[in-house]
């Protein structure tokens, strides 16, 4: 069984509007991270959190929101999606205890 | 601050040839280093971890390498199967984010891995 899901796996917004894309984790993981695959560039760090209604800012913030209302969920929200926000999103959970990362399955948003 | 390099983005070999991929890293203090990989439809996992204690790392037919006086760490398999077409992924990782003690991970670009038809 999956451990980390992600919703919804493929979502298609329109410029200017807004998207949530979803996380959610059942390994009991503190650590939750939020991040975008763009061909060329492997993965970019854009947010992440360590504790239930906190956030903090990666490597590349701009555009984006984060929510962590729970241990085991984890939103990133485009307030006001642009084009170049076109990309894959993975989501991301890991123990404080260990490196590895374990990651989602990805959405897909297209922006048009 | 902290980068990896992955020159190469796509390696074709036939089926069991001998599969080597080089990343070169940049980086203060003591890394810890990764090879993720991801198959199609799917989010990246990790392969093989390396620390720079013990300079290696094998899983599944794959074995990673490190050296720190080149500051490169590769991975290899002896003899490559369809099974193993994916993007490779070397990593950098064991940083603190600032203010959590949480793991930043730091990714080359990925080598897309695939057998010749």
């Amino acid at each position: 069984e999956a451990a980390v899901t992600q919703s919804p796996r493929s979502k298609v917004a329109v410029t200017g509007g807004k998207v949530t894309l979803s996380c959610h984790q059942t390994n009991n993981h503190d650590y939750m991270y939020w991040y975008r695959q763009d061909t060329g560039h492997g993965l970019r760090l854009i947010h992440y959190s360590y504790v239930a209604d906190s956030t903090e800012k990666g490597d590349i913030p701009d555009g984006y929101k984060a929510s962590r209302p729970s241990q085991e969920n984890f939103s990133l929200i485009l307030e006001l999606a642009s084009l170049s926000q076109t990309a894959v999103y993975f989501c991301a959970s890991r123990d404080s205890n260990y490196a590895e990362q374990f990651f989602g399955p990805g959405t897909r948003l297209t922006v048009l | 601050g902290n980068s990896v390099t992955q020159m190469q983005g796509q390696v074709t070999l036939s089926e069991e040839e001998f599969l080597f991929i080089n990343c070169t890293y940049s980086t203060t203090g003591y890394p810890t280093l990764f090879w993720y990989v991801q198959y199609p439809g799917e989010g990246p996992q990790l392969l093989l971890k390396v620390t720079t204690a013990n300079n290696k790392g094998s899983s599944r037919g794959f074995e990673a390498t490190y050296d720190k006086g080149t500051t490169s760490f590769h991975l290899q398999k002896a003899s490559v199967q369809e099974s193993d077409s994916a993007v490779y992924y070397c990593v950098l990782g064991g940083f603190d984010l600032p203010g959590t003690g949480s793991n930043r991970l730091t990714f080359g670009k990925g080598t897309k891995f695939s057998l010749i038809p």
